[in-house]
């Protein structure tokens, strides 16, 4: 079964503009992080955030946020004022902490494309 | 720049062949791992090593092996290359097992 599930393979959004790449996960561990990666064109793997299973509030950094929905185990990421540059693969990310593998699990990504 | 380096860049290579793949973690890191991205499979974990020992096996081939020598720096060790072992391979280190990975720019393999 899947443990990370990005259903838009692809999404558009203009300049400026805010957008939400969708995360669900599958775990039965009840601690565990959430994480979102930007991989542009030249292959990199870039860290954006990170939310922890046990952390209270919906983590941001900068124009990225995390809409984080426990019950529904959904991790969503917000863009806010897309910008050119935002044009890359996203990855959600999951790591469990007492299945004793620290590993990431990632989703299939979405590639995100901005227009002007 | 994530501090975390990975060489070669690129590598061509003929099937049959045998290649390794470095990661130089940033200093303090104890954790390296392995990550193998393909177009037909994804991202995916291979192997994870802590403070010079194995931790956990993903799904990493028999013909594939890795190591973590005393100074962290890590190898992953392919060999009898084949085609579908063309993928993006990725290290990715952290200073402890609960930090964030730092992913290096990774090592595009082409075996032709």
């Amino acid at each position: 079964a899947q443990k990370i599930t990005q259903t838009q393979p692809g999404m558009f959004v203009q300049e400026k503009e805010a957008v939400t790449l969708d995360c669900t996960y599958d775990t039965s561990d009840p601690s565990y992080g959430l994480f979102w990666y930007k991989q542009p064109s030249s292959g990199e793997m870039i860290f954006l955030i990170y939310q922890g299973s046990y952390d209270q509030q919906n983590a941001t950094e900068g124009r990225y946020s995390l809409n984080f929905q426990k019950a529904r185990k959904s991790a969503n990421l917000v863009i806010s004022a897309s910008q050119l540059g935002d044009s890359a693969m996203y990855f959600c990310a999951m790591r469990e902490k007492w299945t004793g593998r620290r590993a990431l699990t990632f989703g299939s990504g979405t590639r995100l494309q901005v227009q002007p | 720049d994530s501090g975390v380096t990975q060489t070669p860049k690129h590598l061509i290579t003929a099937t049959g062949q045998r290649v390794t793949l470095r990661c130089s973690p940033r200093s303090g890191d104890l954790s390296v791992y392995w990550y193998q991205q393909s177009l037909d499979q994804g991202l995916q974990f291979l192997i994870h090593y802590y403070n010079g020992e194995e931790r956990a096996k993903g799904n990493i081939l028999e013909r594939f092996s890795a190591q973590q020598f005393p100074d962290l720096h890590s190898e992953l060790n392919l060999s009898s290359l084949e085609l579908g072992d063309s993928a993006l391979y990725f290290c990715a280190a952290q200073a402890g097992l609960e930090d964030e990975a730092f992913f290096g720019q990774g090592t595009r393999l082409t075996v032709v």
